[in-house]
C-alpha cells in the first residue's frame, strides 16, 4: 500500500508494562509525525521527525515516552510504565516537508487501552 | 504559531451546502490554512489547503478572507458520509499540526 500504516491496530496492556507502536511512512517522506488522541479531543502533537533526528520533541508528555526512527524510515513509539491516562488513539503522519507548505498524511491509528 | 477557533458543532440538510467557518487571526504571512476531517475512528484525512487565495478541489471549495484572518470550507453537496469531524489546522514553526477540538458535523437526510 501506499499510505502510512502503523501496527498493532489496538493494543490492550496491564497498568506499568512497556509497550511499542510502529509506524510505517510514505516511502519518501522525510518528515514523521506522532500525535495523541482522547476520545472526544483533537489529536494533539508529541514529536517530529526530520530524517533520523527528532526536530521538536515538545509534545512527549514525560520521559516515560520515547520515539525512535533510526533509518529515516520507520518509527517507534515507545511507553515506559504504562498508566490508564496512556490510553487513547495514537495516530502517526509523514510528509515531504518541503518547507511552508507540508500536507501531512495521516495512518489509521493505534489504539492502546492500559488496563 | 497560529491557532484556529471553530464551532463546536453544525447540522446541514442532505444534499444542501455545508459552511464551515474558521478564524485564524494571529495566522502569519506564510503559514498555509489546512482543512482535515476526521470519521469516527479513522485517521484524519486530508481536505484542502490555502494560503491567499480560493481554492476548489473535487472534495470541497475554500474561501479565505482578504486579511487571512479567517476561512469558510464549503461542501457544496452534503451527503451523510460527510458526517464527521472537521478540523481547521495553522501549523506552528516546527509543522506540527494544533488541531484544536473542529467542528463535528451532522448531515441530516
Amino acid at each position: 500500500g501506499a499510505g502510512v500504516s502503523q501496527t498493532p491496530s489496538n493494543k490492550v496492556t496491564e497498568k506499568g508494562k512497556y509497550v511499542e507502536l510502529r509506524c510505517d511512512p510514505i516511502s519518501g517522506h522525510t518528515a514523521l509525525y506522532w500525535y495523541r488522541q482522547s476520545l472526544g479531543q483533537g489529536p494533539e502533537f508529541l514529536i517530529y521527525f526530520q530524517g533520523t533526528g527528532a526536530a521538536d520533541d515538545s509534545g512527549l508528555p514525560n520521559d516515560r515516552f520515547f520515539a525512535v526512527r533510526p533509518e529515516g524510515s520507520v518509527s517507534t513509539l515507545k511507553i515506559q510504565r504504562t498508566e490508564r491516562g496512556d490510553s487513547a488513539m495514537y495516530l502517526c503522519a509523514s510528509s515531504l516537508d518541503t518547507g511552508f507548505y507540508n500536507e501531512q498524511f495521516f495512518g489509521p491509528g493505534t489504539r492502546l487501552t492500559v488496563l | 504559531d497560529a491557532k484556529t477557533t471553530q464551532p463546536p458543532s453544525m447540522d446541514c440538510a442532505e444534499g444542501r451546502a455545508a459552511n464551515l467557518p474558521c478564524n485564524h487571526s494571529t495566522i502569519s504571512g506564510n503559514e498555509y490554512v489546512y482543512w482535515y476531517r476526521q470519521i469516527h475512528s479513522q485517521g484524519p484525512q486530508y481536505i484542502i489547503h490555502g494560503l491567499k487565495n480560493n481554492e476548489t478541489n473535487e472534495m470541497a471549495s475554500l474561501i479565505i478572507t482578504e486579511d487571512r484572518k479567517s476561512s469558510t470550507l464549503i461542501l457544496p453537496h452534503a451527503t451523510l458520509r460527510d458526517t464527521a469531524v472537521y478540523y481547521c489546522i495553522a501549523p506552528g514553526t516546527g509543522n506540527q499540526f494544533y488541531f484544536g477540538t473542529g467542528t463535528s458535523l451532522t448531515v441530516i437526510p
